[in-house]
């Protein structure tokens, strides 16, 4: 069975704090994705991969930064966590192309920033 | 600019029907997807439209009108398991997705 797995949950970190999310796919798939999803908004995507050590900005990649050292794993970093980072956090792969591939998601991680 | 548009919240019965509407502006058209998820859960795959017409999947069917930028969702006998947020997706000609806000849809007894 398809897996996706997020390191943590629901964290709660300070603000300026270094944050460090973590997702791991064992489906062998070329991309990943981060997303942020808030209240009233579609998901906005962070940052993705489409190989190892290649990464791509997204929509909003302000205030992240990404890191992909292997296939299976996309750590999605906040260098200095800000209030307005309070979100949901979901990690997302896939195999081929965005318009025939579905995206296969891990539960997601809520991070509250203080 | 690009959108989709979707409702934000609606009701339906157990056992009844519902039909989740998304339109959508879009540079662009290469596949829309609908995803389910539900509280607190990760988004799961429903169905993929890239052609004009009806794909259906047990309860669930998902319709497609490119030429008026129109999908809908269609949930048939309702259960309570069903109450779940419905996101509506587009593919770009950029081959980005595109992601409406979704629909939270409420299940009463």
């Amino acid at each position: 069975d398809v897996k996706v797995t997020q390191s943590s949950r629901y964290l709660v970190k300070r603000t300026g704090e270094k944050v460090f999310l973590e997702c791991v796919q064992d489906m062998d798939h070329e991309n990943m994705f981060w997303y942020r999803q808030d209240p009233g908004l579609g998901l906005r995507l962070i940052y993705f991969s489409y190989d190892v050590k290649m990464k791509e900005k997204g929509d909003i990649p302000e205030g992240y930064s990404v890191s992909r050292e292997k296939k299976e794993r996309f750590s999605l970093i906040l260098e200095s966590a800000s209030t307005n980072q309070t979100s949901m956090y979901l990690c997302a792969s896939s195999f081929g192309g965005l318009d025939t591939g579905e995206l296969f998601f891990g539960e997601g991680s809520r991070l509250t920033v203080l | 600019g690009q959108n989709i548009d979707q409702p934000t919240e609606m009701t339906a019965t157990e056992g009844a029907i519902v039909q989740i509407n998304c339109t959508y502006q879009t540079s662009g058209f290469n596949g829309l997807f609908w995803y389910q998820q539900h509280a607190g859960e990760a988004p799961t795959f429903l169905s993929y439209n890239v052609l004009d017409g009806l794909e259906e999947k047990g309860r669930f069917s998902s319709f497609l009108s490119r030429s008026k930028g129109y999908s809908y969702l269609l949930l048939k006998e309702l259960q309570m398991k069903d109450s779940a947020s419905y996101l509506c997706t587009v593919v770009d000609s950029n081959y980005q997705l595109i992601w409406g806000a979704g629909t939270k849809l409420i299940i009463k007894p």
